[in-house]
């Protein structure tokens, strides 16, 4: 099976501007999760979708959003970016989304400038 | 109380060694532990995951130890090798309900020297 694929794999953008990133998860996993990764604060949960619903979502602003498709894949918005959101992003898929293995695709980076 | 604490932060290992990294957590409520191997550039890939009801899980030279009353869980890496070295989390999750969210620790940095 393929894994989890993620475009593109480096961003850089400016302050202001919004940036659009994506997720294709393992096929027939239908839970895609957003993981925000930094030097200072780690590893940090985004949100959670399954079948086209967002079901969790974690302590971001309101800049920060997604939404899935009917094929499972799964993009996050950052609107507004600012040059804290500099940042590796990773999503991670599974079958469920509960309590099992999540696997993580390569991550996007992202530099604002 | 949602944090998992994870040290130490950076370690260093001869080739053949043992390597421990430990773990805190104060959330009762967790329920689930995995630990995640991260290789540079690479995305986190789980190494190995554990449930409160047993105190140790084993796979290769991976090992889990879970205290359940310390509120403390840790990884040992037996017969470490050069090949082992990335960043390690330990992670944890509250409740099935609380779907697809991994709390991480701050990571650890393993170097194996050959």
């Amino acid at each position: 099976k393929a894994g989890v694929t993620q475009t593109p794999r480096y961003l850089i953008k400016t302050r202001g501007q919004q940036v659009t990133l994506s997720c294709s998860p393992i096929s027939g996993h239908r839970s895609v999760s957003w993981y925000q990764q930094t030097p200072g604060q780690g590893l940090q949960f985004l949100f959670e979708y399954f079948s086209e619903t967002q079901r969790n979502k974690g302590n971001f602003p309101g800049r920060f959003s997604g939404r899935q498709f009917s094929n499972s894949r799964s993009e996050m918005n950052v609107s507004t970016l600012e040059l804290g959101d500099s940042a590796l992003y990773l999503c991670a898929s599974s079958f469920s989304g509960s309590q099992e293995t999540q696997y993580f695709g390569p991550g996007t980076r992202l530099l604002v400038l | 109380q949602q944090q998992v604490k994870q040290s130490p932060q950076s370690l260093i290992v001869q080739k053949g060694g043992i390597s421990i990294i430990n773990c805190a957590y104060e959330n009762t409520a967790f329920d689930y532990f995995p630990w995640y191997q991260q290789f540079p550039g690479k995305g986190p890939a789980l190494l190995i995951a554990i449930r409160p009801d047993v105190s140790e899980k084993k796979e290769g030279r991976f090992t889990i130890s879970f205290n359940k009353s310390a509120k403390q869980f840790s990884l040992h890496i037996m017969d470490s090798q050069p090949g082992d070295s990335a960043t390690y989390f330990c992670a944890a999750s509250d409740r099935p309900g609380n779907t697809g969210k991994l709390i991480f620790g701050q990571g650890t940095t393993l170097q194996v020297k050959p």
